[in-house]
């Protein structure tokens, strides 16, 4: 059965860093792209970055681009958001999402959750 | 504000059904059948109920349906049951340079 899951999440203070990681199980991971998807507290859900099965595409929010970089390892199936200068609006549930098809439109499979919380 | 428009809250009693509306441009909802919808429960990850506008994944109950016209899609909910009750989020494929645009979301209460 497909799994994801998250961890990395924490508080940090505005400005710092964090690196989210998503460990993929039970399909075929190198042959998906994966998302990652945010929920500010009491919030709608907000796509934040995808990349493509074999990493030779990545796209951003606009909301996060420059300062969040996605990546994957396919030998360790694992998913990465790395993710500086952080903002107080950055606060939210990381989700990691397994794509349908490899369109980046439909999320099929989704992690847990990780909190992230920036404040001072 | 959210690129697709779906109503803030919906109800109904159980066995009833409901439509929960979700209005996009010629861009994304109109121009591709490639809406999907999520079901989240409180403090629960989502999960994917309808894609490609009207299939549904195995194991999802077949009480959830899709369907689209022009830019608007829609997901009804027939014999409301009270664990139906949770947000529904719809997404869209888009031809801009972003994945995964959703609606505001919906609050579905079951009376």
């Amino acid at each position: 059965q497909a799994q994801l899951v998250e961890s990395g999440g924490g508080v940090v203070q505005p400005g710092g860093s964090l690196r989210l990681s998503c460990a993929a199980s039970g399909f075929t991971f190198s042959s998906y792209g994966m998302h990652w998807v945010r929920q500010a507290p009491g919030k709608g859900l907000e796509w934040v970055a995808f990349i493509r099965y074999d990493r030779s595409n990545k796209y951003y929010a606009d909301s996060v681009k420059g300062r969040f970089t996605v990546s994957r390892d396919n030998s360790r199936n694992t998913l990465y958001l790395q993710m500086n200068s952080l903002r107080a609006e950055d606060t939210a549930v990381y989700y990691c999402a397994k794509d349908l098809k490899d369109r980046g439109d439909t999320f099929e499979i989704w992690g847990q959750g990780t909190m992230v919380t920036v404040s001072s | 504000q959210s690129a697709l428009t779906q109503p803030a809250s919906v109800s109904g009693s159980p066995g009833q059904s409901i439509t929960i509306s979700c209005t996009g441009t010629s861009s994304d909802v109109g121009g591709y059948n490639y809406v999907s919808w999520y079901q989240q429960h409180p403090g629960k990850a989502p999960k994917l109920m309808i894609y490609d506008v009207s299939n549904r994944p195995s194991g999802v109950s077949n009480r959830f349906s899709g369907s689209k016209s022009g830019n608007t899609a829609s997901l009804t909910i027939s014999g409301l049951q009270a664990e139906d009750e949770a947000d529904y989020y719809c997404s869209s494929y888009t031809n801009s340079n972003t994945f995964g645009v959703f609606g505001g979301g919906t609050k579905l209460t079951v009376l």
